[in-house]
């Protein structure tokens, strides 16, 4: 069985400039979940989707972060302008829907930010 | 809010020489608490997912148990290539919602000499 895919693995940007990364979700996983992990820290929770619908966007900085989800399958993660403090690992993760699933998480985008 | 605490952050063992890592949370509602392993670069590997306190699971060298308040992750006669980051994670009841998101600790690095 795939596993969850990610694309870019790396990226180096200027602060203020945009990015964007892709995730593939596990087949039929419903849930979708986009993490970022700091160096030295465990992954935080940006976005959960369930399908198409936005079901915790909590600590999503919405006025630079953005997310979407179509047809219910890949999503994209968007952030403009970046900041410095945006250097982390972007994770992606899915699941079957409901609580007490196994989260399974792609290999991470790489972002530095200068 | 829900919160992880991870002891110790590192740890340095000898090939053969058991220990445990601690997994101390407090969470609204435990839906879940999830064990997973981090090699450098990539992302988060699932190893283990308890539900209720008394409960344990083993796989290979690894065990983890769950009590009320903590879950330890014991490792016997580890290997070098048992070196990683440990994380925990737990799932609450989330307010009520059937959408809890996991709360992470910051890992504790584990490495095992030959």
């Amino acid at each position: 069985e795939a596993g969850v895919a990610q694309s870019p693995r790396y990226k180096i940007i200027e602060k203020r400039q945009s990015v964007a990364f892709w995730c593939n979700p596990i087949s039929g996983h419903a849930t979708l979940y986009w993490y970022q992990q700091i160096l030295g820290q465990g992954p935080k929770l940006l976005i959960q989707f369930q399908n198409n619908g936005v079901v915790d966007d909590s600590q999503l900085p919405k006025d630079r972060f953005s997310a979407e989800r179509l047809k219910g399958v890949d999503s994209t993660l968007k952030i403009q302008p970046a900041k410095l403090e945006d250097s982390a690992v972007y994770l992606c993760a899915s699941s079957l829907v409901g609580t007490g699933h196994t989260q399974y998480f792609g290999p991470g985008t790489r972002l530095l930010v200068l | 809010e829900d919160q992880v605490t991870q002891s110790p952050e590192a740890l340095r063992l000898q090939e053969g020489e058991s220990s445990s890592l601690n997994c101390s949370y407090t969470v609204s509602g435990l839906r879940g608490l999830f064990w997973y392993r981090q090699d450098p670069g990539k992302g988060p590997e699932f190893l283990f997912t308890l539900y209720s306190a008394g409960e344990e699971k083993e796989k290979e060298r690894l065990k983890a148990t769950l009590t009320k308040k903590e879950s330890f992750l014991h490792i016997t006669a580890p290997k070098p290539e048992d070196s990683a980051t440990y994380l925990c994670a737990v799932q609450g009841n989330a307010g009520g919602t059937s959408y809890g998101k996991l709360t992470f600790g910051q890992g504790t690095i584990l490495t095992v000499h030959p």
